[in-house]
């Protein structure tokens, strides 16, 4: 069956510093992959996807994450974190062909300080 | 684009009756849609997929009398909890997929049942 680990509960970074998120996944082919982000009480939004093709994929709001079938891992990143980034983020596996269900890791909160 | 909506975003109500939620699709035609679970501080938990027209199909451990989801078209379904309960209260979030398999998720409804 398929899984996805999200390592990191919790991680406290700068403003201004780089911020990494871990995702890996498993899985025996390569699985779509997503990355969202929730802000407190909030539905989910949609930061990047990876189906195929170029292994580092930009988002929106400045982010990008990097696809290594070698360590079956799928990381979020971002250079330079603002206040605003603050939130938790979910990194997501779909399965081709199964209706479009996604697996959702528990989830690392960010926390932004001055 | 790729907006979706939910109403209520809040609602409380007494053990035993029954509540209606939401779920719209504003600018796209999705003929699949989700409902999950999510408490506190955890990740999301799938409940049910949803296809225009047909029969939801529920996750294990989801009774499917007491969670009702109707997908009447291809722009709205519903998730009515039945005879609610304390323990049904929850955030509850719909998400509509996209063409290319992403899901775009609404804000989530906040049930509380006393």
């Amino acid at each position: 069956a398929q899984s996805v680990t999200q390592p990191d509960i919790h991680i406290t970074v700068s403003e201004g510093a780089s911020l990494e998120l871990r995702c890996n996944y498993s899985y025996g082919a390569t699985p779509y992959l997503f990355w969202y982000v929730q802000s407190p009480g909030q539905g989910l939004q949609l930061l990047l996807k990876y189906f195929s093709g170029d292994t580092l994929v930009q988002g929106i709001k400045g982010f990008e994450a990097e696809f290594k079938r070698s360590q079956s891992s799928f990381n979020l990143r971002k250079p330079s974190v603002h206040w605003s980034d603050a939130a938790e983020y979910f990194c997501a596996v779909g399965v081709p062909d199964s209706w479009g269900k996604l697996q959702f890791g528990a989830g690392t909160q960010v926390v932004v300080t001055p | 684009g790729a907006v979706v909506s939910q109403h209520p975003s809040r609602v409380i109500c007494k053990s035993g009756t029954s509540v209606k939620i939401e779920c719209r699709s504003l600018d796209f035609q999705a003929t699949t849609m989700f409902w999950y679970r999510q408490f506190p501080k955890k990740s999301l938990m799938l409940m049910a997929t949803s296809n225009e027209g047909s029969k939801a199909t529920y996750e294990q451990g989801v009774e499917k009398d007491k969670f009702l989801i109707n997908h009447a078209s291809l722009t709205l379904s519903t998730l009515t909890v039945t005879s609610a309960h304390p323990e049904d209260s929850s955030f509850y979030i719909c998400s509509a997929k996209g063409l290319a398999y992403e899901q775009y998720f609404g804000p989530g409804t906040r049930l509380t049942v006393t």
